[in-house]
């Protein structure tokens, strides 16, 4: 059963923590992606990998790192640095970068929460 | 450059009666167009694409959108809502670079 998987579903972070969430595809998609969605704001890109070991900083990408050692994970560390971390966090990936002609498939989200 | 509006952020409806979601767009290039459905907490899940074939564009639970070019515009319709079909929905487009820009979302409010 082809898809994306994130986890958890649920995350809290302490002030001064970093904290990783995971993103996991089996779809053999050569792209992947990490949004952050707040409420009536849509969705925001924060980072985005074309193929293994290669990524680049979307448009809210201060205060968060990523790494792609493996072509089917893209993990998002959300570091102290970003100092309103509270939002859903979507994973995503397509076939190939390809412009903003390929279909995007989503993860079920991580809720990042701030104690 | 793209940007991507959608003109209701709420609408309600009651069930069995028919659904518009209504979305404008701009773009510099012949552009690709989305709608994605989010039920609650839930992730992204893609109700149909435009991408320069026909300009009615049949998706999945019944949905479908009609391209129109005069009117930049990418609006969203079903014939009868079901309670199923409460969720929140984003229009998306794509352009010759690697970026998809979402709009705001509308919600859907089905009543019985």
């Amino acid at each position: 059963d082809g898809g994306i998987t994130q986890s958890p579903k649920y995350l809290f972070r302490k002030e001064g923590q970093n904290v990783t969430l995971s993103c996991e595809q089996n779809l053999n998609h050569d792209a992947m992606y990490w949004y952050r969605q707040d409420p009536g704001q849509g969705l925001r890109l924060i980072y985005y990998s074309q193929i293994v070991n290669d990524f680049q900083k979307g448009d809210i990408a201060e205060g968060y790192s990523v790494s792609r050692e493996k072509k089917e994970s893209f993990p998002l560390t959300v570091t102290s640095a970003q100092k309103n971390p509270t939002a859903f966090y979507l994973c995503a990936s397509s076939r190939s970068l390809a412009g903003g002609l390929e279909t995007q498939y989503f993860g079920p989200g991580t809720r990042l929460l701030v104690l | 450059a793209q940007s991507v509006t959608q003109l209701d952020s709420h609408v309600s409806v009651s069930e069995g009666t028919p659904v518009l979601l209504r979305c404008n767009y701009s773009s510099s290039y012949s552009p690709s167009l989305f709608w994605y459905v989010q039920h609650p907490n839930k992730g992204l899940q893609l109700l149909l694409k435009y991408t320069s074939a026909a300009t009615l564009v049949k998706g999945i639970n019944g949905f479908e959108a009609e391209f129109k070019k005069s009117e930049t515009s990418f609006h969203l319709t079903k014939p009868s809502a079901h309670m199923s079909d409460a969720a929140e929905y984003f229009c998306v487009v794509g352009g010759s670079n690697y970026k998809l820009t979402f709009g705001k979302g509308t919600l859907l409010t089905v009543n019985p």
